[in-house]
């Protein structure tokens, strides 16, 4: 079985501020995880995803994410948030046990302040 | 930029009708899905299609169903729609259905039921 948990179903940061999402997985197997943002009234949209290549991974619009094996995590990184940034975003998980099925955490809902 | 559409955007329908929901891509994926998304909650798979004439249900029940005579269409019908079956319907698509490919979205269909 294999689950996501997203941590904060709010987060609000000030413009120019880190962005910190945080994702934790649950695999049996070895995972393969992705990032999505969804915009008002809009589908989702792929930022990146973890395919094992590489630990550190860097997505669009200056959004990057690390895997870190011994925590279970894929948190979603910015060092400096855009107002165009705020969003809902999504942290899904597929392993081999599912490859029809992408699990999706409940979506943390960024603000960006002025 | 993913190509692919979902008709109608909006639907608010009263009790018994029947109703088909249209979805759409011109990319040549051979995959595609359907997601169910509550507001705030995570997006559950209600159906998938691995190409012409392959139709699968998803882990989340649903009382929908789909039909995939050619390649590009992919529609999700309800015979008597019902107030629960208020929600946001996400249509996807992908090219290979393996473990790392990227699935493409569709704007959505937020449907009322009244």
């Amino acid at each position: 079985a294999q689950s996501v948990t997203q941590l904060g179903s709010h987060v609000s940061v000030s413009e120019g501020a880190l962005v910190l999402l945080r994702c934790n997985y649950s695999s049996s197997v070895p995972p393969y995880l992705f990032w999505y943002v969804q915009y008002p009234n809009q589908g989702l949209q792929l930022l990146l995803k973890y395919t094992s290549a590489a630990t550190l991974v860097k997505g669009i619009n200056g959004f990057e994410a690390e895997f870190k094996k011994s925590e279970t995590s894929f948190h979603l990184t910015k060092p400096s948030a855009h107002m165009s940034d705020a969003a809902e975003y999504f942290c899904a998980v597929r392993s081999s046990g599912s490859a029809r099925q992408l699990t999706f955490g409940s979506g943390t809902q960024l603000t960006v302040l002025p | 930029e993913a190509d692919i559409y979902q008709t109608p955007r909006y639907l608010v329908i009263g009790t018994g009708k029947k109703i088909t929901l249209e979805c759409s891509q011109t990319m040549g994926h051979d995959k595609m899905y359907w997601y169910q998304q509550d507001p705030g909650m995570e997006l559950h798979l209600i159906h998938y299609s691995y190409g012409v004439n392959s139709t699968e249900k998803g882990d989340l029940s649903s009382e929908s169903t789909v039909s995939r005579i050619r390649t590009e269409h992919f529609p999700l019908t309800l015979e008597s729609a019902r107030p629960s079956h208020t929600s946001q319907y996400l249509c996807a698509s992908s090219t290979s259905g393996t473990l790392t490919d990227t699935q493409y979205f569709g704007p959505g269909t937020r449907l009322t039921v009244l």
